[in-house]
């Protein structure tokens, strides 16, 4: 299986200030097609999860231009440029290059 | 706008069956993946399984810790997906989603709670 680690498991932000979280893989997440089956998805408390970001770097609707995702390979990062109140939950990076669809372990962003 | 919608989790003893569903609205049902996953209590997501779409045969893939006891399904009729799970462990214990690909993992469902104890 494709292990995704997520660092750092927990962060505290001061709202307006970025914040990065990286991911890696154990294995190369570029498909045959060109792609790059790597997502990132946002459990806001209470909720489900939603998609932020797919294929490293594109942002889904409605997802503010303050998340940005970028990386290749085995290494990637998901930045927030301002952080704000509203996102504040547990972001998970996952891989679908690969069966079984694994996901990090998630970490969890605090506003200070 | 697309939506999902969970519904046949509850309490179901070890060893037990359930049948969980997740009605489909918004988009054209069979040109879509559909994806199971699940998250138990304070843990983190864990994938369960797929199945793909019209195109590709309606063919499965599923999770090593449910693969010969859960079985994904779905009725392009009814516009549903559905995950009957067997033989049912006290670590199924779960909030399970439905999420439609396109993008990969792109639009979830609120869950529904499986409790699987005596």
């Amino acid at each position: 299986d494709i292990v995704m680690t997520q660092t750092p498991l927990s962060l505290s932000v001061t709202p307006g200030q970025p914040a990065s979280i990286s991911c890696k893989s154990s294995q190369s997440l570029l498909q045959s097609d060109g792609k790059t089956y790597l997502s990132w998805c946002l459990q806001k408390p209470g909720q489900p999860p939603h998609l932020l970001i797919y294929e490293i770097s594109n942002r889904f609707s409605g997802v503010p231009d303050r998340f940005s995702g970028s990386g290749s390979g085995t290494d990637f990062t998901l930045k927030i440029s301002r952080v704000e109140a509203e996102d504040v939950g547990v972001y998970y990076c996952v891989q679908g290059i690969k069966y079984p669809i694994t996901f990090g372990q998630g970490t969890r962003l605090e506003i200070k | 706008e697309v939506q999902l919608v969970e519904s046949g989790g509850g309490l179901v003893q070890p060893g037990g069956s359930l049948r969980l569903s997740c009605g489909a609205s918004g988009f054209t049902f069979i040109d879509y993946y559909m994806e199971w996953v699940r998250q138990a209590p304070g843990k983190g997501l864990e994938w369960v399984g797929r199945i793909r779409n019209k195109t590709r045969s309606y063919t499965t893939e599923y999770a090593a810790s449910v693969k010969g006891r859960f079985i994904i399904s779905r009725d392009s009729s009814e516009n549903s997906l559905y995950l009957q799970m067997n033989s049912l462990k006290t670590e199924d214990t779960a909030v399970y989603y439905c999420i439609r690909g396109g993008p990969f993992l792109g639009y979830w469902g609120q869950g529904t709670l499986v409790t699987v104890s005596s």
